[in-house]
């Protein structure tokens, strides 16, 4: 079955630094890569993604960055910001419609 | 336009009672999905649907029912509650994946199985 990774379960950044949180995929036949964030006593909230035929897609301050031959997805956010505090979860969707999270990074923002 | 829509927000029940979370959406989606997130955790997949009368089983099934008589809703039910299904549950929808703009998610039940 899908299984869906990350490297960190914590980063500690200083404000206007780059962060950047990375995931693991096992599952080759992917449709889609997806970035949620989710604040303290909310749902998941969409970030970004990328379709598994693109390396790279990018959106305001945040980068996805695919590298299929390692089944590895990265979510660079630039000039982080406090309101970037959250914890962000990589989630894999199956062709199929099947959306498998990760365990999820809490990204805390230091003024 | 009210999204996905989940009741109740909060729900304590004891062992062995039986319930009904209940999710709606508003947006014509076909996809719906039902998520466990317990503290410190991930979402972790209890059941998915890819259309009206059409549902299939996740990463955590055991212990819950779901049946999708309608493309609106996506009732949850948990059979015989037990204290390990203490958790937050979250309903999703999303167009199908040729349509896809990504899954949108409900605020959540908090339930406490006592």
């Amino acid at each position: 079955g899908e299984s869906v990774g990350l490297h960190l379960p914590t980063l500690s950044v200083q404000e206007g630094d780059n962060s950047i949180i990375n995931c693991a995929y096992s599952n080759s036949a992917s449709d889609y890569f997806i970035w949620y964030k989710q604040e303290s006593g909310k749902g998941p909230q969409f970030i970004i993604d990328i379709r598994s035929n693109m390396d790279k897609r990018q959106g305001q301050r945040v980068t996805v960055l695919l590298n299929k031959t390692v089944k590895h997805l990265s979510l660079q956010i630039a000039a982080t910001q406090p309101g970037d505090s959250a914890v962000y979860f990589c989630a894999v969707l199956s062709p199929g419609g099947k959306l498998i999270f990760g365990q999820g990074t809490e990204l805390s923002v230091k003024p | 336009n009210a999204g996905v829509t989940q009741t109740p927000k909060f729900q304590v029940l004891k062992t062995g009672q039986s319930m009904t979370l209940q999710c709606a959406q508003d947006m014509n989606h076909e996809y719906m999905s039902w998520y466990r997130q317990d503290p410190g955790m991930g979402l972790r997949l209890i059941h998915y649907s890819v259309g009206a009368g059409i549902t299939d089983q996740g990463e955590v099934p055991n212990g819950y029912n779901v049946s999708r008589s309608t493309t609106e809703d996506f009732p949850l039910r948990l059979l015989s509650a037990a204290p390990s299904q203490t958790s937050v549950y979250f309903c999703a929808s999303s167009p199908r994946t040729d349509q896809y703009y990504g899954y949108t998610f409900g605020s959540g039940t908090r339930l406490t199985v006592v």
